[in-house]
């Protein structure tokens, strides 16, 4: 199917385990963009993509490691877990150019125990 | 100050009202925006794009003030159905910046 998918949906882990977030999409975009999303701070960017092989940091990057060594995909990796690691994370892919919208993944509920 | 701002809300209005939002942004280089609507921390959907002065689309409209740096989602109408959380975004060399989201809550 056309679009951007993340798995998985749902996942729980222990802290100190690393833990890698996969998304998918399948529009050829250039841009890909990992968020988090926590209650009271809304989205926050954490790493995005301008192409495959370039990557650069957000706003929260600290204790998250990325790649992007093809186009349609750019897994985000907890290196090791922390509780303050558990939220509700959205992968995003847009085209270039400033007047291109940007499109959500269905997100991934990370519960970090 | 915050590169995008909103007021969180919430904000409760009955059906069939007119309701509006405003979100103010810093950076006055941002050349499009993006109204997004965010249901139950589901995925952020995409509403409306903002690249002059305004957009409208059915109920929905949307103004873009450079001067005073601000734009603004106006819902007419209001349908249940509109109860969800309003995300505006300014985009900044590729990449988006949201606001935290106004919260709506619409009811019968």
């Amino acid at each position: 199917d056309a679009g951007i998918t993340q798995s998985p949906r749902y996942k729980i882990t222990e802290t100190g385990r690393q833990v890698t977030l996969m998304c998918h999409q399948t529009w050829s975009h250039s841009y890909m963009f990992w968020y988090r999303q926590d209650l009271g701070h809304g989205l926050r960017l954490i790493y995005y993509s301008a192409a495959a092989d370039i990557t650069d940091k957000g706003e929260v990057p600290d204790g998250y490691v990325v790649s992007r060594s093809k186009t349609e995909n750019f897994p985000l990796t907890l290196e090791s877990a922390t509780r303050s690691q558990t939220s509700v994370y959205f992968c995003a892919s847009r085209a270039g150019g400033r007047y291109n919208e940007q499109f959500f993944g269905p997100g991934t509920r990370l519960t970090v125990l | 100050r915050k590169e995008v701002e909103q007021d969180p809300g919430p904000f409760n209005v009955p059906e069939g009202a007119t309701v509006a939002f405003n979100c103010t942004y810093s950076n006055s280089a941002s050349q499009s925006f993006f109204w997004y609507r965010q249901d139950c921390r589901k995925e952020p959907k995409l509403l409306m794009s903002v690249y002059s002065s305004g957009n409208e689309d059915g109920r929905f409209t949307a103004q873009l003030n450079r001067a005073s740096q601000y734009i603004s989602l106006l819902i007419r109408d209001s349908k249940l159905s509109d109860s969800a959380t309003y995300l505006c975004s300014r985009d900044q060399g590729g990449k988006l910046i949201f606001g935290q989201g106004t919260e709506l809550s619409v009811k019968p």
